[in-house]
């Protein structure tokens, strides 16, 4: 199973909207409507931003939205703010009954 | 509140073994599908190993497969991964996540328990 890929880094100024990308095949993102998106700081435990291709889990700021065309999903972030500085990484289900994740990206806030 | 801690990690030579430990508190365990994923040095977040509420499924990935085996014990809200044939590619932080279903993503995570393969 090959990872997703996405863009290695992005980079937004404060305010600005940024989105990510996320490119998998008919295996993974094409079938299922199981994509979910990671923020992640160095040091600290994953944090679940999106699941279900475009779902917020409580508490999360709706500046973070999720998409999905054919293959590929995305994740915008609006309104970027220097907290938002992390990695960030897309997973899928697929139909293997496994999990794929993301190489990540790094986003730079300027 | 909702906490996983791992433990079990450390520094083992090529052809070893070790057994990792994933502590649940703060919900209700057996209720919810566990996961191992992994963060070599420097790379991406892998996804290692998965194992419903019940025991019922199992899978892992490719890599891992023949020397990996996940496992739970519901009334003790604990996790565990137990690795053997270790090699230098399996050297990362690993993570143990919960999953409110089979298909459903890791909603929280731990901090991770470092193993380090290595002669």
């Amino acid at each position: 199973q090959s990872a997703l890929t996405q863009p290695a880094s992005v980079s937004g100024s404060p305010g600005q909207s940024i989105t990510i990308s996320c490119t998998g095949t008919s295996s993974d993102i094409g079938s299922y409507n199981y994509v979910s998106w990671f923020q992640h700081h160095p040091g600290k435990a994953p944090k679940l931003m999106v699941f279900d291709v475009s779902y917020r889990p409580s508490g999360v700021s709706d500046r973070f939205s999720g998409s999905k065309s054919g293959n590929t999903a995305s994740l915008a972030i609006s309104g970027l703010q220097a907290e938002d500085e992390a990695d960030y990484y897309c997973t899928s289900y697929t139909t293997n009954n496994t999990w794929v994740f993301g190489g990540g990206t790094k986003v730079t806030v300027l | 509140e909702v906490q996983l801690v791992e433990s079990g990690g450390g520094l083992v030579k090529p052809g070893g073994s070790l057994r990792l430990s994933c502590a649940a508190s703060g919900f209700t365990f057996s209720s919810y599908a566990m996961h191992w994923v992994r963060q070599a040095p420097g790379k991406g977040l892998e996804w290692v190993s998965s194992i419903s509420s019940t025991s019922t499924y199992i899978y892992y990935t490719d890599s891992v497969k023949g020397r990996f085996t996940i496992s739970r014990d519901n009334p003790n809200f604990s996790l565990y991964l137990q690795m053997s044939s270790l090699t230098a590619e399996d050297t990362a932080l690993y993570y143990c996540a919960r999953a409110p279903t089979r298909v459903a993503a890791p909603d929280y995570w731990g901090q991770g328990t470092l193993v380090a393969v290595s002669s």
